[in-house]
């Protein structure tokens, strides 16, 4: 069975700080993707990302794959208000179909 | 271009009814997933659809079903209903062989 494990669950830190959120797996993922999931609606696909070592970029946002593809992290720089969500890591395999593995997700607050 | 519309937005079930919920697919998706999100957790693979089957499977139970009709919109049955089932149950579309999904807004389910 594969699992992801997100850390922290929840963040409240203040405008302007920068923040990192760890996603743990113990399992090879061939991608892995990030979500962001407001209240009231389905999460919406942030970036994938695919080659072991790789690292996205965007705007504030950074996310990085490890070398391993069984990690990953999302860094964001100077966090805002509007950064406020709940942040979905997932890993994408494939058993009969392909199908995404998601972590337990981070809670992320952002005060003015 | 048309995102994922689900049907309905919230529904209240007595244990042991009986509950269909729809999903029209983004213009373009041949696949259709469904996915369980209780309370505070990351989403759960339900199934899977691709030209009218279930091409793959969670861990769930039979009386989770499920239907996907010639133009790709799908239906999730969920029989005999139990206090757990309570969730959000969100449908993403995407094409076979790409790893991009979109997630509908979902259908909140309460069982009482």
């Amino acid at each position: 069975t594969q699992l992801l494990e997100q850390s922290p669950q929840f963040l409240s830190i203040q405008e302007g700080e920068n923040l990192t959120v760890y996603c743990n797996s113990s399992s090879v993922f061939s991608s892995l993707q990030w979500y962001r999931q407001e209240p009231g609606e389905g999460p919406v696909l942030l970036v994938t990302v695919v080659t072991g070592g790789e690292v996205k970029k965007l705007k504030r946002l950074t996310f990085q794959f490890g070398d391993a593809r069984k990690d990953s992290s999302l860094h964001i720089t100077a966090a805002q208000p509007g950064d406020t969500g709940l942040y979905l890591c997932a890993g994408v395999i494939y058993q009969g179909a392909q199908k995404l593995v998601f972590g337990q997700g981070t809670r992320l607050t952002i005060n003015p | 271009e048309t995102g994922v519309t689900q049907s309905p937005t919230h529904l209240i079930k007595t244990r042991g009814q009986q509950v269909t919920l729809r999903c029209s697919s983004q213009s373009g998706h041949n696949t259709v997933s469904w996915y369980q999100q209780a309370l505070g957790q990351g989403p759960q693979f339900i199934f899977q659809y691709y030209r009218e089957e279930e091409n793959g499977r969670g861990n769930f139970p039979p009386r989770f079903s499920g239907l996907q009709f010639p133009n790709y919109s799908s239906e999730l049955n969920v029989n005999a209903l139990e206090l757990d089932d309570s969730a959000l149950y969100l449908c993403a579309s995407s094409f076979l062989g790409a790893d991009g999904y979109t997630f509908g807004s979902g259908t909140r389910l309460t069982v009482v």
